[in-house]
């Protein structure tokens, strides 16, 4: 299976500061059909998990624009220009290159 | 909008099976994958595989593959999963999810107590 390593475990944060989380795969996430199926999911507390990002840094419908996501081949990472407090939760990646689909453990961002 | 509305929480005792259900609306039931995910208490999520909603095909994790299994009716734009023989391990909140897990259900939590 895919291991998905993700760095750090927890995140405290003031409003306003940026944050940077990463995701390494055990793997190459490049699937054969040329595309890297590496998304970015949020669960906020109390909440089912959505997902803000796609394919590496497709952001979705109504994710504000603070958020981007990089990377390739096997390091990826998620950032927040600027944190507010609706963006506290855990922040998982998740691989569907390879089978089985694989998440990483979470990063807790905390507000300071 | 698109909706994934799921069964209620359930109380099952060691040994018996439960069957949950997800109920998709706002779009075209056959056009995206369902997939099932696992959150244990306090943990991590885990894959526990998809169905196909148009052709019934189906992809399991492993680690589920005598545990669960993934039904639909397209008639109602329902997805099932069936868990059997349960353990406290399988103790857990049960997340349905559209397509590449752009749209998720709330969720059915699963205890099993004697």
């Amino acid at each position: 299976d895919v291991v998905m390593t993700q760095t750090p475990v927890s995140l405290s944060l003031a409003i306003g500061q940026p944050a940077s989380i990463s995701c390494k795969s055990s793997q190459s996430l490049v699937h054969s059909d040329g595309k890297t199926y590496l998304s970015w999911i949020l669960q906020r507390p109390g909440q089912s998990p959505k997902r803000l990002i796609y394919l590496v840094s497709k952001l979705d419908s109504g994710v504000p624009d603070r958020f981007s996501g990089s990377g390739s081949e096997t390091e990826f990472t998620l950032k927040i220009s600027r944190v507010e407090a609706e963006d506290l939760g855990v922040y998982y990646c998740w691989q569907a290159t390879h089978f089985p689909r694989t998440f990483g453990g979470g990063t807790k961002l905390e507000l300071k | 909008q698109v909706k994934l509305l799921q069964s209620g929480a359930a109380l099952v005792k060691p040994g018996d099976s439960v069957k949950m259900s997800c109920k998709a609306s706002g779009y075209t039931f056959t056009d995206y994958i369902i997939h099932w995910v696992k959150q244990s208490h306090g943990k991590s999520l885990e894959w526990i595989g998809y169905i196909n909603p148009y052709s019934g095909g189906t992809n399991y994790n492993e680690k589920f593959k005598s545990k669960a299994t993934l039904t639909v009716d397209k008639s109602s734009s329902t997805a099932y999963m069936e868990f059997s023989r349960l353990t406290s391990e399988d103790s857990a909140i049960y997340y349905c999810a559209r397509g590449g897990l752009g749209f998720w259900g709330p969720g059915t939590m699963v205890t099993v107590s004697s």
